[in-house]
């Protein structure tokens, strides 16, 4: 099955730092997520981007789905960034629905 | 619209027994999907529920059951707990209609399962 990898695994900023957390994917895929989940496990959409750039305020993600690569943007970061970003996706042929996670990048920042 | 709801929120079970947890998606979504989050094995694939029938499951034993209602909500059930069993266990739902690539996930709050 597809393999997702995702770099670094941890990161600690300073408040107002930029950052750029990538995601590695072994094969072609369908679609392609980025999640933030918060100290208390709730995972919250960030972009939906199986390719091409989005932006949303501070945050933005590049797909490069070529070369099977997947980059997320932080300027400004702020203490509510921290937690832990994953990156999610769905191979073609793959189970509708399904999809697979990398093991994250754990990201602190400090004020 | 109301999010995904999941309860309870935290559970303690001893080994050996059953658990059901629930999840009810966002209104007018049909997929529910469920996933396990360990800090061994990350998030992993349980099933994924559409308009009550088991479209797809992942690599778990059988004691790992799920279903859904015909509002959609879901449950899914642990039978005979093991320690290995303690995680954190996330529902997500999205309207199902489309073909799921061209779609966005959204996720519950997630029920903590300890297990003693």
């Amino acid at each position: 099955g597809i393999q997702v990898e995702q770099s670094p695994p941890d990161l600690i900023l300073q408040e107002g730092a930029n950052s750029t957390l990538r995601c590695n994917f072994s094969d072609s895929v369908n679609n392609l997520q980025w999640f933030h989940q918060n100290p208390w496990g709730q995972l919250i959409n960030l972009f939906y981007i199986p390719s091409g750039t989005k932006q949303n305020g501070r945050l933005s993600a590049t797909t490069v789905a070529t070369e099977r690569y997947s980059l997320l943007y932080i300027s400004s970061s702020q203490t509510t960034d921290s937690g832990v970003y994953f990156c999610a996706v769905e191979g073609y042929g793959g189970a509708t629905n399904k999809l697979i996670f990398g093991t994250g990048t754990l990201l602190a920042v400090q004020p | 619209k109301a999010g995904v709801t999941q309860t309870p929120r935290y559970l303690i079970k001893t080994r050996g027994q059953q658990v059901t947890l629930s999840c009810s998606p966002i209104s007018g979504h049909r997929s529910v999907s469920w996933y396990q989050q360990t800090p061994g094995q990350g998030l992993q694939f349980l099933f994924e529920y559409f308009s009550e029938t088991q479209r797809n499951k992942g690599n778990f034993p059988g004691r790992f059951s799920g279903r859904q209602f015909s509002n959609s909500r879901s449950e899914m059930n642990v039978s005979t707990l093991e320690l290995g069993d303690s995680a954190l266990y996330l529902c997500a739902s999205s309207s199902g209609v489309r073909p799921s690539y061209q779609e966005t996930q959204y996720f519950g709050p997630g029920t903590r399962l300890l297990v003693l």
